[in-house]
C-alpha cells in the first residue's frame, strides 16, 4: 500500500451528476497534485497545491474544481462532466524535488 | 511548452537481455529527472531519479544523464518478464516555487520468456 490513498477506485457517473474524488497522503509532503491519464496521451497535470496554495492550470475546464483543506488532503469535485472526461485520475504528493508518490488512481467513466 | 519525448514502442527484448529506454527533453535548465514504471491498470511507481551527469546504478537499473545533449536513458540488465510495463520519463520544472513534473508518453517494454 502506498503512502497516498485515493478513493474511490472506480466511479461511474452520469453527465448531470456531482461527485468528488478524495486523496490523502501520509508522507508529510508539502505539495499535492491531480493528474489525468488518458489512453495514448502523456500524463496531464491538472492542478498543483504547494503549501496549500493552488497553482492555477488554465487549460482545465471549470467542471473540475479542486480543494485542498490542509497539506494532507486533496479533493477533486466533478460536475456536469462529458464522456471525454473518462480517464484515470491520479493524485500525487511530493517533497521538493524528490519525485512524486502516486496514489492508486480513480478510474472514472462518464456515461 | 516543455516537452519530454520517448519512443512509444513497444520495445521487445528476450529474457536476460539488456533493455535500453531513451528520453529527450526540451527545457535546457531542467535539473531533476525521473523514471517511473507503470504496470497495466496500475499507477506509476518511481524507480530511479538522477540529478547529475553520468550514470546512477540501483540493482539491475542504471540511469544515464547527459545534460549537454538533453538526453536521459534507463538501462535494465538481465531483463525479466516481470519488467514488462510502460516506463515513463519525467522532468522536473522547479520554477515558480512548485515542483511540477512533465511526463513523456511512455515506452512499453515487453520481455519475452
Amino acid at each position: 500500500e502506498t503512502g497516498v490513498t485515493q478513493t474511490p477506485r472506480h466511479l461511474v457517473m452520469g453527465m448531470t451528476n456531482k461527485k468528488s474524488l478524495k486523496c490523502e497522503q501520509h508522507l508529510g509532503h508539502n505539495a499535492m497534485y491531480w493528474y489525468k491519464q488518458s489512453a495514448k496521451k502523456p500524463l496531464e497535470l491538472m492542478f498543483v497545491y504547494s503549501l496549500e496554495e493552488r497553482v492555477e492550470n488554465n487549460s482545465v475546464p471549470s467542471r473540475f474544481s479542486p480543494e485542498c483543506p490542509n497539506s494532507s488532503h486533496l479533493f477533486l469535485h466533478l460536475h456536469t462532466l462529458q464522456p471525454e472526461d473518462s480517464a484515470l485520475y491520479l493524485c500525487a504528493s511530493s517533497q521538493r524535488n524528490y519525485g512524486y508518490t502516486f496514489g492508486s488512481g480513480t478510474r472514472l467513466t462518464v456515461v | 511548452q516543455k516537452e519530454v519525448e520517448q519512443n512509444s514502442g513497444p520495445l521487445s527484448v528476450p529474457e536476460g537481455a539488456i533493455a535500453s529506454l531513451n528520453c529527450t527533453y526540451s527545457d535546457r535548465v531542467s535539473q531533476s529527472f525521473f523514471w517511473y514504471r507503470q504496470y497495466s491498470g496500475k499507477s506509476p511507481e518511481l524507480i530511479m531519479s538522477i540529478y547529475s551527469n553520468g550514470d546512477k546504478e540501483d540493482g539491475r537499473f542504471t540511469a544515464q544523464l547527459n545534460k549537454a545533449s538533453q538526453y536521459v536513458s534507463l538501462l535494465i540488465r538481465d531483463s525479466q518478464p516481470s519488467d514488462s510495463a510502460t516506463y515513463l520519463c519525467a522532468v522536473l520544472d522547479s520554477g515558480a516555487g512548485s515542483y511540477q513534473l512533465t511526463f513523456g508518453k511512455g515506452t512499453k517494454l515487453s520481455v519475452i520468456p
